[in-house]
């Protein structure tokens, strides 16, 4: 069956840190995967779009990599801050599906 | 003003009443997007429209309907509301361009509660 999964547990970390969150997906050929942000009680954020033929994608403090042979996504935010403390969510696209997937998010913890 | 406007944000109903949570937004966008998030599940995707005269239906369909009333508004009808339909709902839209959905931007959410 197609899977995108999300760490369950949340993150902590110190802040100045840098968080790596993972998404990992099965029985998926998707064209683009893309990462949110969402806050409680709101609606998620569009953070970074990473497509199939790159490896890696950088805005501002966060980096996203993409590697389509282990079916993986890394998340990165370097010198985290209390601030960004959220859930964020992994989604990608269907190839010729026209809609968009997601993970059930991992919650992220920076402590000042 | 938000460019995804959804009401009621907040709708405590009971079994077997009809409900419709509407959706309207200012970024122009054709396609348009309802979404279902509960705990633990993410949000999976009830229904989508690409125009007006174009509606499909997502993962999990049953026991709801759409109406694109123009190209700024898509509304989402529960019309016999069960407790399982109890969940944070979700619309939002994308540009037509480029491939696959792109960005897609949300609204702020519409809790639900079905008792």
């Amino acid at each position: 069956s197609q899977k995108i999964e999300q760490n369950s547990e949340a993150l902590n970390i110190q802040e100045g840190k840098t968080a790596t969150l993972t998404c990992n997906y099965t029985n998926y050929s998707p064209a683009y995967l893309q990462w949110y942000r969402q806050d409680p009680g709101r609606g998620p954020v569009f953070l970074l779009l990473i497509r199939e033929n790159e490896k890696e994608k950088r805005k501002e403090r966060l980096k996203v990599t993409f590697d389509t042979t282990l079916k993986q996504s890394l998340f990165h935010i370097t010198a985290s801050q209390p601030a960004d403390s959220a859930t964020y969510l992994c989604a990608l696209d269907t190839r010729g599906g026209f809609k968009t997937i997601f993970g059930a998010g991992t919650r992220l913890f920076v402590k000042a | 003003d938000a460019d995804v406007t959804q009401t009621p944000r907040n709708r405590i109903t009971k079994t077997g009443k009809r409900i419709m949570l509407e959706c309207s937004q200012t970024k122009g966008h054709d396609r348009m997007y309802w979404y279902r998030q509960d705990p633990g599940l993410g949000l999976r995707l009830i229904y989508y429209s690409f125009d007006v005269k174009d509606i499909n239906k997502g993962e999990i369909s049953d026991g709801y309907s759409v109406s694109r009333q123009a190209q700024a508004k898509f509304s989402l009808s529960l019309e016999s509301a069960i407790p399982n339909q109890t969940a944070l709902y979700f619309c939002a839209t994308s540009d037509s361009t480029g491939i696959g959905t792109g960005e897609l931007f949300f609204g702020e959410g519409s809790r639900l509660t079905v008792l």
